[in-house]
């Protein structure tokens, strides 16, 4: 019944590693976007995908990729993990631009150590 | 780029009391939006402003949107505890994401 699915929920890994986010939607919606939420609560937008179309990229190190599957799916794949990665990942998806109608996930918290 | 100021960080209440978060936009803003957020939780989406003047209620939480379309302020009235959490406010970015305020941290003292 979730209508925006991320796992795993919790991400302890190690410096250096390479890691792998899931997300997918049951919405029915066309965009999707990955968000960071920094240790201070800034939630920032990181990538979105229209249709498995990349539209938005921000300045994010080429670290992290984006992989679109298909329109329910956006996964997030980290490699090469620093300790400044830690942070919960949100995803989100919307049937178009503009807030309402966002629906987010519950996050991914990550901790690398 | 568009950037908003949320008011205050933090904010530690007595449970029955009113409290008012404000969010300032570096520019006019054409959608507004509040999220809560609870620890270990996705947000979820209280409200949507558009209009200059515009004011939304739903249970005690009331949201409203200056005439200049570049403040807005979320007022709780006779809090209780399942108020606490984190609340973000939110514009609509140039392609389609959200930009958000840095969050408001509510703690209900019981």
């Amino acid at each position: 019944d979730t209508a925006v699915s991320q796992t795993p929920k919790y991400l302890v890994t190690q410096m250096g590693n390479d890691k792998s986010i899931k997300c997918e939607q049951n919405l029915g919606h066309d965009t999707m976007y990955w968000y960071k939420q920094d240790s201070k609560k800034f939630l920032k937008i990181m990538f979105s995908y229209n249709n498995k179309e990349l539209i938005i990229n921000e300045t994010v190190p080429n670290r992290f990729s984006p992989k679109s599957p298909d329109k329910a799916h956006l996964n997030l794949h980290i490699n090469s993990l620093e300790l400044g990665d830690s942070a919960v990942y949100f995803c989100a998806s919307s049937q178009g631009p503009g807030g309402y109608g966002y629906t987010f996930g519950s996050g991914t918290r990550l901790t690398v150590v | 780029s568009q950037e908003l100021e949320q008011s205050p960080q933090s904010l530690i209440v007595q449970e029955g009391k009113n409290l008012t978060i404000n969010c300032t936009s570096s520019k006019t803003l054409y959608g507004l939006y509040w999220y809560k957020q609870k620890y270990g939780e996705g947000l979820i989406f209280l409200m949507m402003l558009q209009k200059g003047g515009e004011e939304k209620s739903h249970e005690k939480i009331t949201a409203k949107l200056d005439e200049k379309k570049q403040q807005s302020s979320l007022h709780i009235t006779a809090s209780q505890p399942s108020h606490a959490g984190i609340y973000l406010c939110g514009a609509d970015g140039r392609q389609g994401n959200l930009i958000f305020g840095k969050g408001t941290k509510l703690s209900v003292k019981p």
